[in-house]
């Protein structure tokens, strides 16, 4: 079985300061792993993913992850948050052999304030 | 040239009707999946259909029923609607491969409303 699980419903960060977003997952098998982004009454965006090419994964808007094994985590991180940031971080994690199939995370609310 | 599209956006409807959402896609994916987010934006996968053929199929009410008249699209049939039914679909697409997991692109969403 896979499972993501994302530490902070909500996160709030000043402009210009580090965003951390935090992803832990669960499974038996080598993973990949994914960050989507939601604005307001839109669709996912995809940010970046994971394919087991290189640890550090870098995406679109100035955001990367790291991929670390020992600690299954995917941490999504980006160095100065921008007011147009705001937005849901969705975490999500599929299985070779699992049918494409992704398990999503319950998102992270992040705000940005001046 | 939208990559995935769905209609309608907004969908308003009363309980025990019968409504159909449609989705295309020309990136050129070999399957397609159906999404719904709660209130609380909790992401669930309903169905995914790989060239025209069901693949996953999630514990959904059969009052539910995909239909993929071809790889391009992938429609939604809800029957009997009932309010709990009120959530945001979202339609999504990749490629499907043995062996790895492919990125999925959604579509902008219909929020699905009954009164």
């Amino acid at each position: 079985a896979q499972s993501v699980t994302q530490l902070g419903s909500h996160v709030s960060v000043s402009e210009g300061a580090l965003v951390l977003l935090r992803c832990n997952y669960s499974s038996s098998v080598p993973p990949y792993l994914f960050w989507y982004v939601q604005y307001p009454n839109q669709g996912l965006q995809l940010l970046l993913k994971y394919t087991s090419a290189a640890t550090l994964v870098k995406g679109i808007n100035g955001f990367e992850a790291e991929f670390k094994k020992s600690e299954t985590s995917f941490h999504l991180t980006k160095p100065s948050a921008h007011m147009s940031d705001a937005a849901e971080y969705f975490c999500a994690v599929g299985l070779t052999g699992g049918g494409n199939k992704l398990t999503f995370g319950t998102g992270t609310q992040l705000k940005v304030e001046l | 040239d939208t990559a995935v599209s769905q209609t309608p956006k907004y969908l308003v409807t009363q309980m025990g009707n019968d409504k159909s959402i449609k989705c295309e896609q020309n990136l050129g994916h070999d399957t397609m999946y159906w999404y719904k987010q709660d209130s609380k934006k909790f992401l669930k996968i309903m169905f995914s259909y790989n060239n025209k053929e069901l693949i996953i199929n999630e514990t959904v009410p059969n009052r539910f029923s995909p239909k993929s008249p071809d790889k391009a699209h992938l429609n939604l049939h809800i029957n009997s609607l009932e309010l709990g039914d009120s959530a945001v679909y979202f339609c999504a697409s990749s490629l499907h491969r043995q062996g790895r997991t492919y990125e999925q692109y959604f579509g902008p969403g219909t929020r699905l409303t009954v009164t």
